[in-house]
């Protein structure tokens, strides 16, 4: 357990709304990603952060943006909410040892 | 570039049967291997790894060998349980990448039947 939490865990929003998600973890990791997981596309890389006010754009970014003001929370923006957004959103943490990757339960969206 | 292959499930096995689930990648260098299992409603989790050829990851009577020769990381289990019911992905991170991004397979799901 990486100490990982995501909120909300779901959430149903209209199309052109905002929304932020939120990751949260405990134990002062440097690296932090969001991912959405989509049928038969797997998990994608939304962006990542190496570090408080350092991020970068993943394979999927667009409509999204991310802010990390503190090592231990990284917050996931959708400016103005889309149907295609409709997803599972997994915030992940790189562990010490090999690089490894740790997920948080995940926040199902949805956006009607 | 860095890509990941599974195999297309879903597979649905007997208790007690054998399980293969067939992984291949596409990398540049030396990447690190990955198999992460995925439990219905959950995140996925760490279920094992290799960091260099010939390495042998296991866990939980799961295993994989890290093939270069082959670019390869097949997973093993000598005899399911309906527990091991999940989907499974394979992933890869990239040598020496700043940010660390890593490439996932599509996943596959198995169903293991009493």
């Amino acid at each position: 357990d990486a100490g990982i939490t995501q909120s909300p865990r779901h959430k149903v929003t209209e199309t052109g709304t905002p929304v932020t998600l939120r990751c949260h973890q405990t134990e002062n990791h440097r690296y932090m990603y969001w991912y959405r997981q989509d049928p038969g596309h797997g998990l994608r890389l939304i962006h990542y952060s190496y570090g408080v006010k350092d991020t970068d754009k993943g394979e999927v970014s667009d409509g999204y943006s991310v802010s990390r003001s503190k090592t231990e929370d990284f917050l996931l923006t959708l400016e103005s909410a889309t149907s295609s957004q409709t997803s599972v959103y997994f915030c992940a943490i790189r562990g010490r040892a090999d690089y490894e990757q740790y997920f948080g339960p995940g926040t199902r969206l949805t956006v009607t | 570039g860095n890509s990941v292959t599974q195999m297309e499930g879903p597979v649905t096995l007997s208790e007690e049967a054998f399980l293969t689930i067939n992984c291949t990648y596409t990398a540049t260098g030396y990447p690190s291997l990955f198999w992460y299992v995925q439990y219905p409603g959950e995140g996925l989790q760490l279920l094992l790894k290799a960091t260099k050829a010939d390495d042998k990851g296991s866990n939980k009577g799961f295993e994989a060998t890290y093939r270069k020769e082959t670019t390869s990381f097949h997973l093993e289990k000598g005899s399911v349980q309906v527990s091991d019911s999940a989907v499974y992905f394979c992933a890869l991170s990239p040598p020496s990448i700043s940010g660390n991004q890593f490439y996932f397979g599509t996943g596959t799901s198995l169903t293991v039947i009493p």
